[in-house]
């Protein structure tokens, strides 16, 4: 089983430059978030998509947009990098249906590792 | 709003001993989640526990055991006898019960567990 899939692992750069973050996943799950780790801050939602169709901000959404392009991908596309976006990107999805067995529990990506200079 | 609050940025201990995680959350919601998530060096994060908030009984599983306290607002983490191995940022974090609802973490906590 796969899980979450994301590329690139790693990808540096220059200010100004566009980049999208691709994540795939095939657990059928029907909510996909993005998330960025930086040292001392935890993770911090950026987007979110809570069913195929439906995309919604987090709490850092300034200078990203996402596309929920099927049930399975949900993108992160930076349009124009900045140095304060230099980060760990991590996506993630989980089950919607409330109740389920395992609901809400977030199965995360490998992560992407993004330098900007 | 919701809020996840760890304390202990970071955490040296000699390996056998015990230690415990803090993590003290506010919310307004009457129902939520509580969860632990692990991420060791390699960074991937593996999902340790969730707990409902109906349910207070605090839970064992091998070495690790959870605290979790309403009246207080706390959701501790207690290693026992660590081992190297248990080296990682753990993270605290808590959400509603909602549909597709999102998850807010702590800052973490950075655990070494020197040999």
């Amino acid at each position: 089983n796969a899980g979450v899939t994301q590329t690139p692992k790693f990808q540096v750069l220059k200010t100004g430059q566009s980049m999208t973050l691709q994540c795939a996943q095939d657990m059928n799950h029907n909510s996909m978030y993005w998330y960025r780790q930086d040292p001392g801050m935890g993770l911090r939602l950026i987007y979110y998509s809570a069913s195929e169709g439906t995309t919604d901000k987090g709490e850092v959404p300034n200078g990203y947009n996402v596309s929920r392009l099927n049930k399975r991908e949900f993108s992160l596309r930076l349009e124009s990098a900045a140095p304060s976006q230099t980060s760990v990107y991590f996506c993630a999805s989980n089950l919607r249906t409330q109740g389920a067995p395992g609901a809400n529990v977030l199965t995360f990506g490998a992560g992407s590792r993004l330098t900007v200079l | 709003a919701q809020k996840v609050t760890q304390a202990q940025t970071e955490i040296s201990v000699v390996e056998k001993e015990d230690v415990t995680l803090d993590c003290v959350y506010e919310t307004r919601d009457t129902t939520y989640y509580l969860f632990w998530y692990k991420q060791p060096p390699s960074g991937e994060l593996v999902f340790l526990i969730r707990r409902n908030s109906f349910d207070e009984q605090n839970e064992i599983s091998g070495r690790y055991s959870w605290n979790f306290q309403k009246s207080t607002s706390s959701f501790n983490f207690t290693i026992t006898a660590s081992q190297v191995v248990d080296s990682a940022v753990y993270f605290c974090a808590l959400s509603d019960m909602e549909y597709g609802n999102k998850l807010v973490f702590g800052a973490g906590t950075i655990l070494r567990v020197k040999s």
